[in-house]
């Protein structure tokens, strides 16, 4: 099975601050990679996929980067509304796999 | 604007079948683009994939669950299910279903999440 670490488990930051968060694959995964956020009592909402790709709706503050093993997602300029979890999933290979999540708190 | 609504009984005994399902709206549950999946999150924790059910009627399981789960659809109620047997305390999550989009490998819209617990 493919193991996916995000890093870091927690980040506290303001609004308006520039938030990154890393996931890394154990074996390389060309792009297939997706970004989820998730706030507290809520499903996952798919932000970004193929690593890059916005889905439609997203703001544009959020940007995916990323092949191979290492990926990061920045939100450029946090917004009350981001404060969530969020997951990477690898597409590369079955079973499918998430991260464990990094939870975005209110600094 | 595909929707999916979730039901099912919140509450399984040990050694049960955990059943539930989840109705598509705003499209067809047979739509040759259209695949089903169920991820399951336990309290506190992490998401877990489950499996996916493909258009063509085949299907895909995490391999850790696999002896014990079935995927299925039923295309007059536009709705898929989920059965997982022989549960235990280590089942109980939330459980939510998914369109899945094989192209890409990502899983949208999701439905609003069954808290199953599994409890004497």
């Amino acid at each position: 099975d493919i193991q996916m670490a995000q890093s870091p488990s927690s980040v506290s930051a303001s609004v308006g601050d520039r938030v990154t968060i890393t996931c890394r694959a154990s074996q390389g995964i060309s792009t297939w990679l997706a970004w989820y956020q998730q706030k507290a009592g809520k499903a996952p909402k798919l932000l970004i996929y193929v690593a890059s790709i916005l889905q439609s709706g997203v703001p544009s503050r959020f940007s995916g980067s990323g092949s191979g093993t290492d990926f990061t997602l920045t939100i450029s300029s946090l917004q009350p509304e981001d404060f969530a979890t969020y997951y990477c999933q690898q597409a590369n290979s079955f079973p499918l796999t998430f991260g464990g999540g990094t939870k975005v708190e209110i600094k | 604007q595909l929707q999916l609504q979730q039901s099912g009984p919140g509450l399984v005994k040990p050694s049960e079948t955990l059943s539930l399902t989840c109705t598509v709206s705003g499209g067809s549950i047979t739509s040759t683009t259209n695949h089903w999946g169920w991820i399951r999150q336990p309290p506190g924790e992490g998401l877990d994939w489950i499996g996916i059910f493909y258009n063509g009627g085949s299907t895909n399981y995490n391999p850790s669950l696999k002896s014990r789960v079935t995927i299925a659809v039923d295309t007059s109620k536009n709705q898929f299910s989920l059965k997982l047997r022989s549960v235990t305390a280590a089942d109980t999550a939330v459980y939510y279903c998914a369109q899945y989009d094989t192209s890409s490998g990502w899983f949208d819209p999701w439905g609003q999440g069954t808290l199953v617990t599994v409890s004497s």
